[in-house]
């Protein structure tokens, strides 16, 4: 079956524009989660929806947000770009069922560079 | 609350020679346990899961990962090292709570195989 998919792959943005990253998960899966990687932070959780609820919050602003649809699709939107949102954002899709024993499955990633 | 610690950000092995990634984790409540790979330009793909079911793990590409609970590891082997294993890799932690997919990751070790 088809795997996770993030769209685009690549964004170039402003600082102080805004931006909107999409993932859909594996098909069936209802929990999303989201990740920044960057190489001085690391792996960083953002945020996880699971049935269109935000489930789980990481430590980052306001600026950052998110929403999921009915079809299980994910959008993050980050408002007010600055230099140091440049990053690899992951998105993440497993079942999030019981028992927990579920991994989650990545995509590719969206290499957002603000300038 | 949770943590990984990977010692050694990089490391080197000849091809043909072992393979050991370490990873020591911290956690109120059994945790499950992930190695991921990430190729560049990549999402992370999982190589195996500790979920309490067997203490050695077996994954995919010849690796296995022991659980040891008394020294809190949970260690990456590979008995023989390809060219094709360079790539950066990362131990991840979940806490068995109902509810929560989101993954607490190390730093990421970066493996260099020398031909």
């Amino acid at each position: 079956k088809a795997g996770v998919t993030q769209t685009p792959r690549y964004l170039i943005k402003t600082r102080g524009q805004q931006v909107t990253l999409s993932c859909s998960p594996i098909s069936g899966h209802r929990s999303v989660s989201w990740y920044q990687q960057t190489p001085g932070q690391g792996l960083q959780f953002l945020f996880e929806y699971f049935s269109e609820t935000q489930r789980n919050k990481g430590n980052f602003p306001g600026r950052f947000s998110g929403r999921q649809f009915s079809n299980s699709r994910s959008e993050m939107n980050v408002s007010t770009l600055e230099l140091g949102d440049s990053a690899l954002y992951l998105c993440a899709s497993s079942s999030g069922r019981q028992p927990m024993n579920t991994e989650a499955f990545f995509g590719q990633g969206t290499r957002l560079t603000v300038v | 609350a949770q943590s990984v610690t990977q010692l050694g950000s990089h490391v080197s092995v000849s091809e043909g020679a072992l393979v050991l990634l370490r990873c020591n984790y911290s956690s109120s409540v059994p945790p499950y346990l992930f190695w991921y790979v990430q190729y560049p330009n990549q999402g992370l793909q999982l190589l195996l899961k500790y979920t309490s079911a067997a203490t050695l793990v077996k994954g995919i590409n010849g690796f296995e990962a022991e659980f040891k609970k008394s020294e809190t590891s949970f260690h990456l082997t590979k008995p023989s090292a390809h060219m094709s294993d360079a790539a950066e890799y990362f131990c991840a932690v979940r806490e068995s709570n109902f509810g929560n997919e989101k993954l607490t990751f190390g730093t990421g070790t970066r493996l260099t195989i020398i031909p």
